[in-house]
């Protein structure tokens, strides 16, 4: 089993702040990683596939670095407003899957206070 | 507007019924994915479908079964419902261009 590890665990920021956190993978295993947000009460919503070392991906406030070698992307969110309170997850899509199997680690929970 | 609907958001059962979660999708994926989210465990695959009445088992497939008998429908059951099985339970299909997963917004289920 593949191991997908999320830190920190929570996080409580106050409204204005900017805040990361961080997946790693082992990156022996490495196909795409992907990023989802996660809103009580909705569906896990994707932000981020991500493929290639290197890459950096934007959407808004939130941006994602992908480190394929050392096997590690951060999560980038500037000045976190309340409605970025979400459980953020990440996922491996490892080298010689199949049928679009991810692994995913434990998340990490943003609450912004106001 | 894309969509993956799961029937019931919560469900109350007694240790041993026969519980059934239903997923449908309007966006013509071929394979779909059942997994459950505890906390302080994540998202774990319980089995996941890459075509009509095609199915395998993902990481934690004891005490479930499932079917597809359609394209869109995709249904997660549980045989004879155990304490340990209470949990949210979310459907997804995937968009094979991007890998990118379209969840449903989860299941509730409490077995008493």
């Amino acid at each position: 089993i593949l191991n997908v590890e999320q830190s920190p665990q929570s996080l409580h920021v106050q409204e204005g702040d900017s805040t990361n956190f961080t997946c790693s993978f082992p990156s022996s295993n490495f196909y795409a990683l992907h990023w989802y947000r996660w809103e009580t009460a909705k569906s896990p919503e994707a932000l981020f596939v991500m493929t290639l070392n290197g890459d950096e991906k934007k959407k808004g406030r939130i941006s994602a670095t992908l480190n394929t070698k050392e096997g590690y992307s951060y999560l980038y969110i500037k000045g976190s407003q309340p409605e970025d309170s979400a459980t953020y997850l990440c996922a491996l899509y490892p080298s010689g899957g199949s049928n679009y199997k991810l692994t995913f680690g434990k998340g990490t929970l943003l609450t912004v206070n106001p | 507007d894309v969509k993956v609907t799961q029937s019931s958001r919560y469900l109350v059962k007694r240790t041993g019924e026969k519980v059934f979660l239903e997923c449908v999708q309007d966006m013509d994926h071929e394979n779909m994915f059942w997994y459950r989210q505890d906390p302080g465990l994540g998202l774990r695959l319980i089995y996941f479908s890459y075509d009509v009445k095609m199915k395998e088992k993902g990481d934690i497939p004891e005490g479930y079964s499932v079917s597809r008998e359609k394209k869109e429908r995709f249904s997660l059951i549980l045989e004879s419902a155990s304490t340990n099985q209470t949990s949210m339970y979310l459907c997804a299909s995937v968009q094979v261009n991007t890998g990118e997963l379209f969840f449903g917004e989860g299941s509730r289920l409490t077995v008493l």
